[in-house]
């Protein structure tokens, strides 16, 4: 069993549509999340980061988490067609071992028009 | 934000021969730089742990005689694809460690033929 999934998708949504993503995880131990946005052929970038479980909210981008149900979740509101990507979630035990956080698979996004 | 680059951006050659892939931080000094690969619809995963001015650290299952990693400076870390076979074609993607996470690059794809 993986440490850490994630539905490939695809997920489409219309323009303006609220996008909702998850991961469940195994380890208890992950104190740390985050989410990853990757186009095609790029490398990922870091959309948010999280400790603690509770909400987290940055623009139209909205992280969850809920350590108790091992569920991290990622909101994106208002939708637009350059939100289409790949999204990786990511979780760590330590800041010590950045490297070493576990990728979700990713889910790919698409909003169309 | 920090950025990190990768040269090449793409790489066809032929079995056989040797690939390097230069991962550099372009605003900041990185001690540790992480260098990943991602097959199609997989997640990221960790081949080895650069870090400056000593040996990589490898996760398991990775040959470090065939992936070779040098750490020379705080800026540069390279990856050579030794005798390169067509199971070696991936998208490989580099990271430097920031202070509160990792900035990733944006990949270099590579085609053994």
């Amino acid at each position: 069993q993986k440490e850490v999934e994630q539905d490939p998708g695809p997920l489409s949504v219309p323009e303006g549509a609220i996008v909702s993503l998850n991961c469940t995880y195994s380890n208890s131990a992950f104190q740390y999340f985050m989410w990853y946005r990757q186009y095609s052929r790029k490398g990922p970038e870091l959309l948010m980061y999280t400790y603690s479980s509770g909400n987290k909210e940055d623009g139209r981008f909205t992280a969850q988490v809920d350590k108790s149900s091992k569920y991290i979740s990622l909101f994106i509101r208002d939708s637009q067609p350059s939100d289409s990507a790949t999204y990786l979630c990511a979780m760590g035990i330590s800041t010590d071992s950045w490297g070493k956080f576990q990728f979700g698979a990713g889910t790919q996004v698409v909003v169309t028009p | 934000g920090a950025v990190v680059s990768q040269h090449p951006s793409w790489v066809i050659c032929k079995s056989g021969t040797s690939v390097k892939i230069e991962c550099r931080s372009l605003d900041f000094q990185a001690t540790t730089m992480f260098w990943y690969r991602q097959f199609p619809k997989q997640s990221l995963m960790l081949m080895a742990t650069s870090n400056e001015g000593s040996k990589a650290t490898y996760e398991q299952g990775v040959e470090k005689d065939k992936f070779l990693i040098n750490h020379a400076s705080l800026t540069l870390s390279t990856l050579t694809v030794t005798s390169a076979h067509p199971e070696d074609s991936s998208f490989y993607i580099c990271s430097a460690r920031g202070t509160e996470t990792q900035y990733f690059g944006p990949g270099t794809r590579l085609l053994v033929l």
